[in-house]
């Protein structure tokens, strides 16, 4: 059984570019939700998938979008990029029956 | 909404020692309750958990007991080892259809020989 990837593992924009970030659910999982992680700081919830629908969002902008994908693997997209948006991205997956998430290792986005 | 407090670190202690980090919550409803870890460079590793009222999470000689009349879910460990050292979140999830983990601000962990 495979656990829950993403990629890249690291990146670096500039500010006002737009990136994508890549997430691979553990196999057997339904649900995706993506988690940002400032130094030092918890992880805030961004928003979460199932069945390919947005069903849950926290306190983040719209020019933070996702997508997930029939195979179960989902993308994080943000757009116009702030220096606070830097952080470690975390993509978590779990099943809709059973309340538990597994996390991937993170995306470590910079901003310059 | 719901909100986790956990004890500030860093905690610093010997190999063999007692551990105890504090977390306390709040939010509506019964939810479920977790502790992460989360090693240097690495993303986070469910530890325990517990989703009712009385249960007790346990693995890897680390133990929490979810108490609702206290809203606490204390992590506790009888003698810590080097390779524990790392950074601990408590988080909830207040169930009723949705995924969302909320999670404490983390407590740093340090085990020094």
């Amino acid at each position: 059984e495979t656990g829950v990837t993403q990629s890249p593992t690291h990146l670096i924009k500039t500010r006002g570019q737009q990136v994508t970030l890549r997430c691979s659910s553990q196999s057997g999982h339904n649900t995706v939700s993506w988690y940002q992680q400032a130094l030092g700081q918890g992880p805030q919830f961004i928003f979460q998938y199932y069945r390919e629908e947005e069903n849950g969002r926290g306190n983040f902008p719209p020019r933070f979008s996702g997508l997930q994908f029939p195979n179960y693997s989902s993308e994080l997209n943000v757009n116009a990029l702030e220096l606070d948006d830097s952080a470690l991205y975390l993509c978590a997956s779990g099943r809709a029956d059973y309340n538990e998430q597994f996390f991937g290792p993170g995306t470590r986005l910079t901003v310059l | 909404g719901d909100s986790v407090t956990q004890m500030e670190g860093p905690v610093t202690l010997s190999e063999e020692a007692f551990l105890t980090i504090n977390c306390t919550y709040t939010a509506t409803g019964y939810p479920s309750l977790f502790w992460y870890v989360q090693y240097p460079g690495e993303g986070l590793q469910l530890l325990l958990k517990a989703t009712k009222a009385d249960d007790k999470g346990s693995n890897k000689g680390f133990e929490a007991t979810y108490r609702k009349e206290t809203t606490s879910f204390h992590l506790e460990k009888g003698s810590v080892q080097v390779s524990d050292s790392a950074v601990y979140f408590c988080a909830l999830n207040s169930g009723a259809g949705s995924y969302q983990l909320t999670f404490g601000k983390g407590t740093k962990l340090s085990v020094i020989p």
